[in-house]
């Protein structure tokens, strides 16, 4: 199985930092990258597809960049709703695989 | 828009049978174009794609589950359904179904259901 790893673990930061997350696969796997977005309660939604495809109804304040193994999220302006767990997951080839989680906290 | 919510028991005595239902409601289940999918999270833990079953019940399993693991569909319902035999303790995690275009991008999930195996 392809290999996720995601960092930081857990990230503290204030209402309108900008922050990064990044996320590394073991091998290639091109721009077959996703982003997800978890809050307690809540369905995770999809906020970026194919490494830097922002979904439908996503504020443009999300990006995400990279390809091959290297992989990031960036928060340009964080906004009260936007702490919450985020999750990438490569769709390179079944089983797919998740990073293992960032939780993003209120400083 | 289309809603997944999963449905079934809380609590399997270790060797015994999980079964859970997703049912799809705003969609129809055999409408072409999408995978119906299982994904769990361990308490405190990461994500495991478990599977998926398409609308022509095609299925595809995690190899180090297959062998424990059956995806479903009740059409006529606009149904999902997980079966996992054999249980362990190794098995108590959060259960989620999901829609996956095809392409391996979950784009609508449930919400989830927490499933304990103990006796």
């Amino acid at each position: 199985d392809i290999q996720m790893t995601q960092s930081p673990s857990s990230l503290s930061a204030s209402i309108g930092d900008r922050v990064t997350i990044t996320c590394r696969a073991n091998e290639t796997i091109r721009k077959y990258l996703n982003w997800y977005q978890w809050k307690p309660g809540k369905a995770p939604k999809v906020l970026i597809s194919s490494a830097s495809n922002l979904r439908s109804g996503v504020p443009s304040r999300f990006s995400g960049s990279g390809s091959g193994t290297d992989f990031s999220l960036t928060i340009s302006s964080l906004q009260p709703e936007d702490f919450a767990t985020y999750y990438c997951q490569h769709m390179f080839i079944a089983p797919y695989t998740f990073g293992q989680g960032t939780k993003l906290e209120i400083k | 828009q289309v809603q997944l919510q999963e449905s079934g028991p809380g609590l399997v005595k270790p060797s015994q049978t999980l079964s859970l239902t997703c049912t799809v409601s705003g969609g129809s289940i055999n409408s072409g174009g999408y995978y119906w999918s299982w994904i769990r999270q361990h308490p405190g833990k990461g994500l495991e794609w478990i599977g998926y079953i398409s609308d022509s019940g095609r299925t595809k399993y995690k190899p180090s589950l297959k062998s424990r693991v059956t995806i479903s569909t009740d059409a006529s319902k606009s149904q999902f359904s997980l079966r996992l035999r054999a249980v362990t303790a190794a098995d108590t995690a959060f259960y989620y179904c999901a829609r996956d275009d095809t392409t391996g991008l979950f784009d609508n999930w449930g919400q989830g259901t927490l499933v304990v195996v103990s006796s």
